[in-house]
């Protein structure tokens, strides 16, 4: 079975802190995103990457940075956490980038910061 | 502006309805897909539509792509509540980067 997990289901920050959400899928896939995902919204965006030490900016990166140092693992960085960065954030994979592929996604990270 | 548009956005309705769900653009997709997300939990894919006018079933589920591959709708016969959940239209961006755009989401509630 495919399996695509992050770090944390619910985290609390304060405004100004690091933040590192991880991300590990087990599928060897070499395609990885972060996205966001905000009420009216839909997902958003923020970064992906297409293999080791690659990275891509998405629609919405401002704020944020990435890290794959490892094919199984994307890390998603928030430098200097504001509020505006409380959201559901979901990590996902892929096998291709072709229309029509897949993604699966993990179970999301709930984050707050006050 | 969002490049697909989902309606409604929220939906309440009792066990044994039907409902229909829509996707729109103004765009052509050479494919578009529908996910479904339950509380707590990562978006699901349903269903992948690449032929104009394509009809798709999953059980209760149906699945339509327009024949302009413009559009698309999810039509859910005799809903239960474990249809409860998010419901979201997604396509692929241009230049085969793997990217996803969502839409805006439905939100389904099946009461018992």
């Amino acid at each position: 079975d495919v399996k695509v997990t992050q770090s944390s289901r619910y985290l609390v920050k304060r405004t100004g802190e690091k933040v590192f959400l991880e991300c590990v899928q087990d599928m060897d896939h070499e395609n990885m995103f972060w996205y966001r995902q905000d009420p009216g919204l839909g997902l958003r965006l923020i970064y992906f990457s297409y293999d080791v030490k690659m990275k891509e900016k998405g629609d919405i990166p401002e704020g944020y940075s990435v890290s794959r140092e490892k094919k199984e693992r994307f890390s998603l960085i928030l430098e200097s956490a504001s509020t505006n960065q409380t959201s559901m954030y979901l990590c996902a994979s892929s096998l291709l980038r072709e229309p029509g592929n897949e993604q699966f996604f993990g179970p999301g990270t709930r984050l707050t910061v006050l | 502006t969002q490049l697909l548009e989902q309606s409604p956005q929220f939906l309440s309705i009792q066990e044994g309805e039907n409902l229909t769900v829509y996707c729109n653009s103004s765009s052509v997709f050479s494919s578009l897909q529908w996910y479904r997300q339950e509380p707590g939990e990562g978006p699901v894919l349903l269903v992948t539509v690449v032929t104009g006018g394509e009809v798709k079933k999953l059980k209760r589920l149906t699945f339509q792509f327009g024949d302009a591959r413009k559009d698309s709708s999810l039509h859910i016969t005799a809903a239960q509540p474990g249809d409860t959940g998010l419901y979201l239209c997604a396509v692929h961006g241009s230049s085969n980067t793997g990217k996803l755009i969502f839409g805006q989401g439905t939100t389904l509630q099946v009461k018992p």
